[in-house]
C-alpha cells in the first residue's frame, strides 16, 4: 500500500525555467510533509517542508505548496539550475507514524543547461 | 541540520557472514535514530526505530533476529545483517530526527553480498 505517491518517474527542464514536482498521499492522518534531495549513492538531504495548517511554505528558490482537500502536495524550483538535477523525494509523517517518514518512490529531475 | 555519518560507505561480503554498519551523530546527541533501506531506484523504506537504551521497534515485516540493531549510545546506533544472503544487498541509511519533525539523513552504505 503506497500512501505517498510520485507518480511521475522522470522530470525534465530547461535552465532557468520552473520545476514542479508533484506528490499524493492516502493518509489523512499525515499532517506534515517534507521534500528531500538525493543523489546516487548519498543519503537524502532535507529541502523544505510543511505543517497541514499551512498551504505554502517557501525557502529561497523552492516552494512547497499543499492542498489538504486534494491530499496533494508540490514542489516548485524556480529559476531551476543545473546543480538541481537530482532524484527528488517527499515524505511524510502523522498519526500514528509520527516521527517516522513515508517516502514516495522519487521523481528524477534533470535541468538542461 | 545535524551532520550524521555511516561506516563503511561501502561493504562486500560473503553469503552467510556478518556485516555491522555504524551510523554516529558528529554534533548532537540523539535518544532515537531510523534506519532505511532502499532498493535500486525504489523508495526509501524505515526497517526500525533505533531507541537508546531499550530495544529497536521493527516496521512489519522486518526480521528482528536478520537486522540487529543496538544503540549503544546517544551517538552511535548500529545495524548488524546477519547471515547475509543475496537478497539482502541494498543501500542502507541511518537518519536522526531534527527539531521540527524532519530527519537528517547519513551519507549510507551499499551492502554486496556475493
Amino acid at each position: 500500500d503506497q500512501q505517498v505517491k510520485q507518480n511521475s518517474p522522470s522530470l525534465s527542464v530547461q535552465e532557468g525555467r520552473i520545476s514542479i514536482l508533484n506528490c499524493d498521499y492516502t493518509n489523512s492522518m499525515f499532517d506534515y510533509f517534507l521534500w528531500y534531495k538525493k543523489y546516487p549513492a548519498e543519503g537524502p538531504t532535507f529541502l523544505i517542508s510543511i505543517s497541514s495548517i499551512k498551504d505554502k511554505n517557501e525557502d529561497g528558490r523552492f516552494t512547497v505548496f499543499l492542498n489538504k482537500s486534494a491530499k496533494h502536495l508540490s514542489l516548485h524550483i524556480v529559476p531551476s539550475q543545473p546543480g538541481d538535477s537530482a532524484v527528488y523525494f517527499c515524505a511524510a509523517s502523522g498519526g500514528t507514524s509520527y516521527g517516522k517518514l513515508t517516502f514516495g518512490q522519487g521523481t528524477i529531475l534533470t535541468v538542461h543547461p | 541540520g545535524a551532520v550524521v555519518s555511516q561506516h563503511p560507505s561501502r561493504v562486500i561480503c560473503k553469503s552467510g557472514t556478518s556485516v555491522k554498519i555504524e551510523c554516529r551523530s558528529l554534533d548532537f546527541q540523539a535518544t532515537t535514530m531510523f534506519w532505511y533501506r532502499q532498493f535500486p531506484k525504489k523508495s526509501l523504506m524505515l526497517m526500525a526505530t533505533s531507541n537508546e537504551g531499550s530495544k529497536a521497534t521493527y516496521e512489519q515485516g522486518v526480521e528482528k533476529d536478520k537486522f540487529l540493531i543496538n544503540h549503544a549510545s546517544l551517538t552511535l546506533s548500529t545495524l548488524t545483517v546477519t547471515s547475509a544472503h543475496p537478497e539482502d544487498s541494498s543501500f542502507y541509511i541511518c537518519s536522526l530526527p531534527g527539531p521540527l519533525g524532519e530527519q537528517y539523513f547519513g551519507p549510507g552504505t551499499r551492502l554486496t553480498v556475493t
